[in-house]
């Protein structure tokens, strides 16, 4: 067990909708970074949060956005969903000592 | 620019060694090692700094060479447990744009 956790575990949704992905960073990391693994783009960075303001972005779609809470929580927002959205979405959080990144358990998305 | 792992898979029988290897074009500031098994979110295994420092929790070691830019990771007398995707992840400036760029993954399987 990482310590982050990540809610809902699987969401299955149709083309067009919205929905959001919930991550809660381990006691004490300040960072939250989003990734996304699909099968054939693998782990693809998509954005970085630290202490609440946006540090660093990947290759996010605009149809994306995140924020990150005062009680550090963070959410990742999925609109107008498209079929290949389907993906593994992971939330990680960054050790303060060496940077290492703690990965939470993953929210499956299906889109269909 | 995504790092390139080699190989892109490896099958080992229990107790033989592997090396899988990563390769950067652009100057590294940092690498990452992780490990997923099917269907789980990666483990962190190991971090290499500019400089040399190592950190890891496992009996893994590594290399990184700044001048090449590539680092190698050594898994010795391999046990079952160590199947699963390698990935590197690169860090190519520190501080606030602090952002991990996955390889593609490298497939190890250990069988009896």
């Amino acid at each position: 067990d990482s310590g982050v956790t990540q809610t809902p575990k699987h969401l299955i949704t149709a083309t067009g909708q919205r929905v959001t992905l919930r991550c809660s960073p381990r006691s004490g990391d300040l960072s939250v970074y989003w990734y996304q693994q699909s099968l054939d783009q693998g782990l693809q960075f998509l954005i970085h949060y630290y202490n609440g303001e946006e540090r660093a972005k990947g290759n996010i779609l605009e149809r994306f956005s995140a924020q990150q809470f005062p009680d550090l929580h963070s959410e990742l927002n999925l609109s107008s969903l498209e079929l290949g959205d389907s993906a593994l979405y992971f939330c990680a959080s960054q050790g303060q000592n060496y940077n290492e990144q703690f990965f939470g358990p993953g929210t499956r998305l299906t889109v269909l | 620019q995504q790092p390139v792992q080699s190989p892109q898979a490896v099958i080992l029988r229990e107790g033989e060694d592997a090396v899988i290897n990563c390769s950067s074009s652009k100057a590294l500031y940092s690498v990452h090692w992780y490990r997923q098994k099917h269907g789980e979110a990666p483990v962190f295994l190991m971090i290499l700094l500019k400089g040399g420092e190592q950190k890891g929790h496992e009996k893994i070691s590594a290399s990184f060479n700044e001048k090449k830019q590539q680092s190698s990771l050594y898994l010795t007398a391999s046990q079952l447990s160590y199947s699963g995707t390698y990935f590197c992840g690169t860090v190519h400036s520190g501080g606030s744009n602090y952002k991990l760029t996955f390889g593609k993954g490298t497939l190890l399987t250990v069988n009896p």
